[in-house]
């Protein structure tokens, strides 16, 4: 069964720091990675997305993939008051996206 | 731009009623589209998932069920909802096997 692992948080960060989300996935065919930030009552919106290692940057927000350690993360510089929110990681190979459970992240003033 | 447009917002309703959640699709043709669950604070539970027309797949086995009757058109059923029906859900559609899914605003139903 694949899987997708994500801290549960809280992760608390002050305005302005930098916060780091991780998420560990199981299936080593897994070829697309996603982001997605889910403010409460609301559905999830995509953020990032990342097919290849490395990383990629868009704006305040880094996704890094590492597919040897079956690892991606998600940086977000400048930490906002906004960007409290839940934040989903998912993960596709050649059949349906898996989520993550998504980690709670919250951005004090 | 692929759009999903999902109703109602909010439904409140009784045990043992029936259930109809439609969910239509712009922008793309041909999408593979997704009915999921949220509970309170809880993660996605994917409950149906269709990659065409009278394609349907079941994720978990409950007294709901799925129709895609056109392309960009899936509907969520019930004969009779039981309380733990409750929760927040989520149509989804993707253009294709990789590529991210884009969600509707989500339907908030609670079974009284």
């Amino acid at each position: 069964q694949k899987e997708v692992e994500q801290n549960s948080g809280p992760l608390s960060v002050p305005e302005g720091a930098i916060a780091s989300l991780n998420c560990t996935y199981s299936d080593r065919g897994s070829q697309s990675f996603f982001w997605y930030r889910q403010y409460s009552g609301k559905s999830p919106e995509l953020i990032m997305f990342i097919y290849s290692n490395g990383d990629k940057e868009d704006g305040r927000f880094t996704a890094q993939l590492n597919k040897a350690s079956q690892y991606v993360s998600l940086l977000i510089r400048d930490s906002q008051p906004s960007d409290s929110a839940t934040y989903l990681c998912a993960v596709s190979g050649y059949s349906t996206l898996t989520f993550g459970k998504g980690t709670m992240l919250l951005v004090s003033p | 731009s692929q759009t999903i447009h999902q109703w109602p917002a909010t439904l409140v309703q009784p045990v043992g009623s029936p259930l109809s959640l439609e969910c239509t699709v712009e922008g793309t043709s041909n999408p593979n589209l997704y009915w999921y669950r949220q509970a309170a604070g809880r993660g996605l539970q994917l409950l149906f998932y269709s990659v065409g027309i009278g394609q349907i797949s079941s994720e978990v086995p409950q007294n709901l069920s799925a129709s895609r009757p056109q392309d960009r058109q899936f509907i969520l059923s019930s004969k009779k909802l039981l309380l733990s029906d409750s929760g927040f859900y989520l149509c989804a559609g993707q253009g294709s096997g990789n590529s991210p899914l884009h969600f509707g605003n989500g339907t908030r139903l609670t079974v009284t």
